[in-house]
């Protein structure tokens, strides 16, 4: 079946320090890829996608890159804020699923002042 | 105003009582979503609903009900509450067109414990 695995938390960085959270899939047809992230009392939100190989998603100064050969869609940022502090999901969807989105666990982010 | 809310946002309840928990959207989305969070277990789906006269399981459906009332309207409910199913529920949905499918939309989600 389909699964997302992300690396697990919590993630303790200073401000301005630079992010990666590791996210490696395995789906049994072609996804899209998506980061999703839940700040504090609020639902998830999505942060960014990419639907073929080799497409950068990026918003707000966060990139993922799908990664056919290696199955992987790490979420970066150079430069950390404060306001970024939040949990973050991976998650996958295999076309034509009926399942719609696969999520992994989730990695919580706490950025410090 | 927010486009997916859910009812009630917190709920306290005993084992073996009837919880229902309501999700409305006024983004005229088709499809509807209920997904329960657990910690260090990401999201899991209940059931989905593709429109009106559509439902469908998810992976976790056991012990939970769902109903379709309109376009915009999708019922949750526990039809006897156990311990195990405390914990934070989401609604979402997702829209029309094969890219629109592609994102969905969450409500602010529900915190449910039974005791």
């Amino acid at each position: 079946g389909d699964s997302v695995t992300q690396m697990e938390g919590p993630v303790t960085l200073s401000e301005e320090a630079f992010l990666t959270i590791n996210c490696t899939y395995t789906a049994t047809g072609y996804p899209s890829l998506f980061w999703y992230v839940q700040y504090p009392g609020e639902g998830l939100q999505l942060l960014l996608k990419a639907t073929k190989a080799d497409d950068k998603g990026s918003n707000k100064g966060f990139e993922a890159t799908y990664r056919k050969e290696t199955t992987s869609f790490h979420l970066e940022k150079g430069s950390v804020q404060v306001s970024d502090s939040a949990v973050y999901f991976c998650a996958l969807r295999v076309s034509g699923s009926a399942r719609q989105l696969t999520f992994g666990s989730g990695t919580q982010l706490t950025v410090l002042p | 105003d927010a486009d997916v809310t859910q009812t009630p946002r917190n709920r306290i309840t005993k084992t073996g009582k009837r919880i229902m928990l309501e999700c409305s959207q006024t983004k005229g989305h088709d499809r509807m979503y209920w997904y329960r969070q657990d910690p260090g277990l990401g999201l899991r789906l209940i059931y989905y609903s593709f429109d009106v006269k559509d439902i469908n399981k998810g992976e976790i459906s056991d012990g939970y009900s769902v109903s379709r009332q309109a376009q915009a309207k999708f019922s949750l409910s526990l039809e006897s509450a156990i311990p195990n199913q405390t914990a934070l529920y989401f609604c979402a949905t997702s829209g029309q067109g094969a890219r629109s499918y592609n994102e969905q939309f969450f409500g602010p989600g529900t915190r449910l414990t039974v005791l």
